[in-house]
């Protein structure tokens, strides 16, 4: 079945670092993917979305590209702010296979100043 | 309103008691879903609605758990003779459309249910 696996956390960073957060998916037919971010005490927001390979997703500095080729989608911020920290989830969306979204983990970040 | 709105936020039930959750979505969306998210889990479906028709349950992890959207707006999601495993955070998700593979949705702050 559908499937998706993030990287595990808690990552935490220093102000204006690299961020690289991994997914990868399994999906039995062509999925949409997606970014959600939950800040605390918040429900889960959008954050990025792409809906065929090669797209690329991209909102506040945060990018991801549909890579079918490898099944993944990762996220990646060139310099992240201390108000980027918050719990980050991969997702996808199949039609193939049903009204469902199916969920990563979830990776939860802290940026330092 | 301007959000997905859910009540309450806080819900603490001794085990056996039955809960009645709450979930506004925003005024005209179509599809409304319910979510489960255990401590440090990512959101796991329960169901999903089209306007009052409930399209698919096949999230719902067992008979004790029914839901419902009779006007095709305001849903309630009801546990009854609650279990301490059912202790989660219960999201609800609404969109403007019917379920197309590619929905954006907008989430609830969502109700945290906690059984002693």
């Amino acid at each position: 079945g559908d499937s998706v696996t993030q990287m595990e956390g808690p990552v935490t960073l220093s102000e204006e670092a690299f961020l690289t957060i991994n997914c990868t998916y399994t999906a039995t037919g062509y999925p949409s993917l997606f970014w959600y971010v939950q800040y605390p005490g918040e429900g889960l927001q959008l954050l990025l979305k792409a809906t065929k390979a090669d797209d690329k997703g991209s909102n506040k500095g945060f990018e991801a590209t549909y890579r079918k080729e490898t099944t993944s989608f990762h996220l990646e911020k060139g310099s992240v702010q201390v108000s980027d920290s918050a719990v980050y989830f991969c997702a996808l969306s199949d039609s193939n296979t049903g009204n469902q979204f199916y969920f990563g983990t979830g990776t939860s970040l802290t940026v330092i100043p | 309103g301007a959000g997905v709105s859910q009540s309450p936020r806080y819900k603490v039930a001794k085990r056996g008691q039955d809960v009645a959750l709450r979930c506004d979505p925003i005024s005209g969306h179509v599809s409304l879903f319910w979510y489960q998210q255990a401590l440090g889990q990512g959101p796991e479906f329960l169901t999903y609605f089209q306007n009052e028709a409930q399209l698919d349950k096949s999230g719902l992890p067992s008979d004790r758990f029914f839901a419902e959207r009779p006007e095709g707006s305001v849903s309630t999601l009801k546990i009854q003779r609650t279990q301490q495993e059912d202790s989660a955070v219960y999201l609800c998700a609404s969109s403007l459309v019917a379920y197309s593979g590619a929905n954006v949705l907008t989430f609830g702050a969502g109700s945290r249910l906690t059984v002693l």
